[in-house]
């Protein structure tokens, strides 16, 4: 089992509602990614981090901002959530520093809004 | 946009049947790789196929490369019930890392 956790694993809530979701992992990688994915779908890559104070976005434009103050944190904010922002979000953590390695995932935030 | 492409999209047999799963993609890579992701939860790294390399094996998975045909599979042999689960290959290009949409494999007792 990965050492990372995410925080809520369900969540439901009205639009217009601030929401962060938490991810943390234990495992000291500088490597941490979130991706959204929708029932059935493949994943796509909304924020990715490579270090402590390194946020980059990804392949998918996404109304979410990022921080990542420590190695072992990388929570993810939205603002105002509406209901095109329900979808499954899944933090993963990777131990290389560039691209090539195994991704370590979190159990997923499903995420509702109404 | 996805690189790999899985094929069959769901695949159902019964246990103790052998399952194969393709992954096909466009561009060059440095690795391919398998995941496995039961329903509602995250995904969990399976193996990692190097360009460089033709098959590999872990345990039940046996996984092959073609890289002149950029393709791969994943053969999952003696299937279980709790073999049931979603299967997405994963393609790395130097800075670039693309999930598909997966084969969602159905294993009967």
């Amino acid at each position: 089992e990965a050492d990372i956790y995410q925080t809520p694993r369900y969540l439901v809530i009205g639009t217009g509602k601030k929401i962060t979701l938490e991810c943390s992992q234990t495992m000291g990688h500088d490597k941490m990614y979130w991706y959204q994915q929708d029932p059935g779908m493949e994943l796509h890559l909304i924020h990715y981090s490579y270090g402590v104070n390194s946020t980059e976005k990804g392949d998918l434009s996404s109304e979410s901002t990022v921080s990542r103050i420590r190695t072992e944190h990388f929570p993810l904010t939205l603002e105002s959530a509406r209901p095109s922002h329900t979808s499954q979000y899944l933090c993963a953590s990777s131990v290389a520093v560039g691209w090539g390695g195994e991704l370590f995932f979190g159990e997923g935030s499903r995420l509702t809004v109404l | 946009s996805q690189q790999g492409e899985e094929d069959p999209q769901a695949l159902s047999i019964q246990e103790g049947e052998n399952a194969t799963m393709n992954c096909s993609y466009k561009t060059s890579i440095n690795n391919l790789q398998w995941y496995r992701q039961n329903s509602g939860r995250g995904l969990v790294h399976l193996i990692l196929i190097r360009s460089n390399e033709r098959e590999k094996h872990s345990g039940r998975l046996r996984v092959t490369l073609d890289t002149s045909k950029k393709s791969s599979s994943l053969l999952i042999t003696a299937s279980r019930a709790a073999d049931t689960a979603s299967y997405f290959c994963a393609t790395v290009n130097n800075n670039d890392m693309r999930f598909g949409a997966g084969t969602r494999l159905t294993v009967k007792p």
